[in-house]
C-alpha cells in the first residue's frame, strides 16, 4: 500500500526564520509528488514535482524531489505569519492522491 | 487553476438523516472526482474515487451503502451520507482533475458536516 509520510509532524519558529518540511514516500507506480497548503478549509495547491534534482520556486518558497532516495522538502525561507498552515505532502501514484499526515507550522511574531 | 465548487460547506443534521453534498467542477470538466474526509488535525483520506457514468471505487474500510456517490456528469458528482449518525461528523472534501497524468487535483472548498 502507497505510504507518504511527513515529517516534522509540528513546527514552532519564529518570523525570519527559515523552515524545511520532509516528505518521505512509498509508492508503486509513481507519478508525481505535490505539495498543498492547508488553512482552514481545502488545501491550496504550491508544487507539484516529477524530475529528481530541479527545484521549483514560488517566492520564499522552494521544493526539491529526490526519486531515488524517495523523498521531498518544502523550503520556506524569511518566514511570516502569514504562512502558518498546515502543510501537506501527497503522492500520485495508481491514479489518486495519497496524502501524509501534514506538518503544522507555527511561525510567531 | 481550474475552479472546484463545493456544496453546502457546512450543514448540521439530526442523527438518522441523509444528506447530500455536491461538488461541481465550474470551468472544466471532470472525469474523475475524488472525495475525502478529514478529522480534526489529521491528514486527508481518500473515501473514494468518483468516475463519471460508472460505479465509484471505494477505499478498503469505507461503505459505500453509507457513503453513495454519484456522478452523473463531467461537471457534477455527489455524495450522500445516508442515515447519518455522530461519528459522520467531519470535514468532507472532494476534488477533480481536470486531465493529464499528473495528479493536480482542484479541491472544492470542503463541507463540515454535523451530525447531532
Amino acid at each position: 500500500e502507497d505510504k507518504v509520510v511527513q515529517s516534522p509532524l509540528s513546527l514552532v519558529v519564529h518570523e525570519g526564520d527559515t523552515v524545511t518540511l520532509n516528505c518521505s514516500y512509498e509508492v508503486t507506480n509513481f507519478r508525481s509528488l505535490l505539495w498543498y497548503k492547508q488553512e482552514k478549509k481545502a488545501p491550496t495547491f504550491l508544487f507539484m514535482l516529477t524530475s529528481s534534482g530541479i527545484e521549483k520556486k514560488s517566492g520564499r518558497l522552494s521544493s526539491i524531489l529526490d526519486k531515488k532516495e524517495l523523498f521531498s522538502i518544502l523550503n520556506i525561507t524569511a518566514t511570516q505569519t502569514g504562512d502558518s498552515a498546515v502543510y501537506l505532502c501527497a503522492e500520485y501514484g495508481a491514479q489518486k492522491l495519497v496524502f501524509g499526515q501534514g506538518t503544522r507550522l507555527t511561525i510567531n511574531p | 487553476g481550474a475552479v472546484v465548487s463545493q456544496h453546502p460547506s457546512r450543514v448540521i443534521c439530526k442523527s438518522g438523516t441523509s444528506v447530500k453534498i455536491e461538488c461541481r467542477s465550474l470551468d472544466f470538466q471532470a472525469t474523475t472526482m475524488f472525495w475525502y474526509r478529514q478529522f480534526p488535525k489529521k491528514s486527508l483520506m481518500l473515501m473514494a474515487t468518483s468516475n463519471e457514468g460508472s460505479k465509484a471505487t471505494y477505499e478498503q474500510g469505507v461503505e459505500k451503502d453509507k457513503f453513495l456517490i454519484n456522478h452523473a456528469s463531467l461537471t457534477l458528482s455527489t455524495l450522500t451520507v445516508t442515515s447519518a449518525h455522530p461519528e459522520d461528523s467531519s470535514f468532507y472534501i472532494c476534488s477533480a482533475s481536470a486531465g493529464g497524468n499528473t495528479g493536480e487535483l482542484f479541491f472544492g472548498e470542503g463541507s463540515r458536516l454535523t451530525v447531532l
